[in-house]
């Protein structure tokens, strides 16, 4: 079946540093990649996707390359903020007729002053 | 637009008891799609939607029905509810063929004593 296997968490780091979260997954065929993020009390929203190879999906100064040889879907940022603390999600659909999400288990971001 | 709505935001409960958690989107979105959020676990989906008057089996549907009342309305149901259903409880929409990207509600917090 399908997975999706993240780094642990919580990521501490301070501001304007770089940020990385790794992100691997497992599938069938070709699935579609996304990063979702959670702020605090807050449901999921969409931060970026890809759905082939090579494709790069950025947003909001966070990008991120689906690497079909290394089945990685890495997130980075080069200079985060405060306001990027939050959950994300790495995510995957194998674009059958179902389309439910796989979901990672999530690693939190805390980025500090 | 309100998006993904959902309602209680927060509900207690006793073992045993019963409960309906409402969604409802205005997005016209053809499938929705329940999930459970638990710490560490990313969201696994309960059921899903793929158009109105459907609904299939997700990840971990024991202990849950679902009533997909009109094209806007997917409801959750707990008849008997355990402990173990402790969680957090998004419904989600997407459009059909709009390569899955999906809009979350606020989520329902349900403890079960």
């Amino acid at each position: 079946g399908n997975s999706v296997t993240q780094m642990e968490g919580p990521v501490t780091l301070s501001e304007e540093a770089f940020l990385t979260i790794n992100c691997t997954y497992t599938a069938t065929g070709y699935p579609s990649l996304f990063w979702y993020v959670q702020y605090p009390g807050e449901g999921l929203q969409l931060l970026l996707k890809a759905t082939k190879a090579d494709d790069k999906g950025s947003n909001k100064g966070f990008e991120a390359t689906y690497r079909k040889e290394t089945t990685s879907f890495h997130l980075e940022k080069g200079s985060v903020q405060v306001s990027d603390s939050a959950v994300y999600f790495c995510a995957l659909s194998d674009n059958t007729g179902r389309r439910a999400l796989t979901f990672g288990s999530g690693t939190r971001l805390q980025v500090q002053p | 637009n309100a998006g993904v709505t959902q309602t209680p935001k927060f509900q207690v409960l006793k073992t045993g008891q019963s409960m309906t958690l409402q969604c409802a989107q205005d997005m016209n979105h053809n499938s929705m799609y329940w999930y459970r959020q638990d710490p560490g676990m990313g969201l696994r989906l309960i059921y899903y939607s793929a158009s109105e008057g459907t609904t299939d089996k997700g990840e971990v549907p024991n202990g849950y029905n679902v009533s997909r009342l009109n094209k806007r309305e997917f409801s959750l149901r707990l008849e008997s509810a355990a402990p173990s259903q402790t969680s957090v409880y998004f419904c989600a929409s997407s459009e059909k063929g709009a390569m899955n990207e999906q809009f979350f509600g606020p989520g329902t917090r349900l403890t079960v004593l």
